[in-house]
């Protein structure tokens, strides 16, 4: 079936560092990827998506682009702010209902 | 406020009770499905409804839970005779989806946290 592995964290930068979030697929057809972010008491709230194979997302400073060829879809950003520590989950979308398949998630905090 | 919602945002239950969840999708969305999210997790998919339909349903959701979507708009979510191993935090989103073909991406509501006790 469909999986989404995740870097595993939590991942601690200084406020501006640069960030990668590494995430892998694997999946049977073309499936859309996303990045889904959770702030503290919040819910999920849609970071970026791309739809096929050199797609890049973007969105807010973060960028994710479709690898087919390593079957990958890192997030990064080049400049981090404290605003920007919170949970992060890479997903893909497949099957016959287009449900979302979850990596395990990433904490994100970021130190002024 | 378009958005998804859900209610109640907190629900405390004994071991064995039952529990009902309420979700109300983005109003023009025709897909609305569920997920559980554990602690630590990311979320975990269990059924799947299009319109009024429920056309998928993960081995996750077992036979004490049903799901109900009426009229294509609100949804419900029943846990019958809860255990401890069903607390969690469940959630509902909302996509529009036309044929085959779009990103589907799907909107989250604030999720419903319950505690079994």
């Amino acid at each position: 079936g469909d999986s989404v592995t995740q870097m595993e964290g939590p991942v601690t930068l200084s406020e501006e560092a640069f960030l990668t979030i590494n995430c892998t697929y694997t999946a049977t057809g073309y499936p859309s990827l996303f990045w889904y972010v959770q702030y503290p008491g919040e819910g999920l709230q849609l970071l970026l998506k791309a739809t096929k194979a050199d797609d890049k997302g973007s969105n807010k400073g973060f960028e994710a682009t479709y690898r087919k060829e390593t079957t990958s879809f890192h997030l990064e950003k080049g400049s981090v702010q404290v605003s920007d520590s919170a949970v992060y989950f890479c997903a893909l979308s497949g099957g016959s209902a287009r449900q979302l398949t979850f990596g395990s998630g990433t904490q994100l905090t970021v130190l002024p | 406020d378009t958005g998804v919602s859900q209610d109640p945002r907190h629900k405390i239950t004994k071991r064995g009770q039952n529990v009902t969840f309420r979700c109300d999708p983005i109003s023009e969305h025709n897909r609305l499905y569920w997920y559980r999210q554990t602690l630590g997790q990311g979320p975990e998919f269990l059924t799947y409804f299009q319109n009024e339909a429920q056309l998928e349903k993960s081995r996750l959701l077992s036979d004490r839970f049903s799901a109900e979507r009426p009229k294509g708009s609100f949804s419900t979510l029943e846990i019958q005779r809860t255990e401890q191993g069903d607390s969690a935090m469940y959630l509902c989103a909302s996509s529009l989806g036309r044929g085959t073909s779009g990103s589907y991406e799907q909107y989250f509501g604030p999720g419903t946290r319950l505690t079994v006790t």
